[in-house]
């Protein structure tokens, strides 16, 4: 069973499209993390959400916290070729500081 | 710059050579991992260590071997590798300790192609 489901799997757009991607747990979580990964190359740390209902903006990119903190979602305005690859979630259950991550969303945008 | 360095970043290797992916951070992190990324699973934590000799086994940890003598060094060893162990592999480095929250940053390196022939 996977800890952290992310939907879609893979996603292809248009330049200018907006979209969002969900992650989602049955688990609460003390705090999730956006990574985004690029072709070869390792994830890189986008945003941390530590607060219930809390509501992080990365320039055309919104992150938000679910009330319950079960869940996450990341939406991008006005999407770019540039912010093709693969958006992952992550967190740690419990207090054993092991990251746990969601399989991913594959992102295409093409222009 | 902050950095996980990881090496080689491409290996094609017969099935049963002993290898050694080896893995540098350059943070002063206590805690260390290494992950296998594969289609349709994802990233799955193979081994980590809290600290300088402290090391615990994650999700898939059959087949592999770690060891952290130095903070900065977590070198990932296959003693008898299988095709099955053909995989992209990363090292990650995050701080941890008392002071540190649960949810600080991993760094990860650029990634180690194996594929075992």
């Amino acid at each position: 069973t996977q800890l952290l489901e992310q939907s879609p799997q893979f996603l292809s757009i248009q330049e200018g499209e907006n979209l969002t991607v969900y992650c989602n747990s049955s688990s609460v979580f003390s705090s999730l993390q956006w990574y985004r990964q690029e072709p070869g190359e390792g994830p890189v740390l986008l945003v941390t959400v530590v607060t219930g209902g809390e509501v992080k903006k990365l320039k055309r990119l919104t992150f938000q916290f679910g009330d319950a903190r079960k869940d996450s979602s990341l939406h991008i305005t006005a999407a770019q070729p540039g912010d093709t690859g693969l958006y992952l979630c992550a967190g740690v259950p419990g207090s054993n500081y092991k990251l746990t991550f969601g399989k991913g969303t594959l992102l295409t945008v093409n222009p | 710059e902050a950095q996980v360095t990881q090496n080689p970043r491409y290996l094609i290797t017969v099935t049963g050579k002993k290898l050694t992916v080896t893995c540098s951070q350059n943070m002063n992190h206590e805690y260390m991992s290494w992950y296998r990324q594969d289609p349709g699973l994802g990233l799955r934590q193979i081994y980590y260590s809290m600290n300088v000799e402290v090391t615990d086994k994650g999700d898939v940890p059959e087949g592999y071997k770690v060891s952290r003598k130095e903070k900065r060094n977590f070198p990932l060893i296959l003693e008898s590798p299988s095709p099955n162990q053909t995989s992209l592999y990363f090292c990650a480095s995050r701080a941890w300790g008392q002071g540190s929250p649960l949810n600080t940053e991993a760094f990860f390196g650029q990634g180690t192609r194996l594929t075992v022939v």
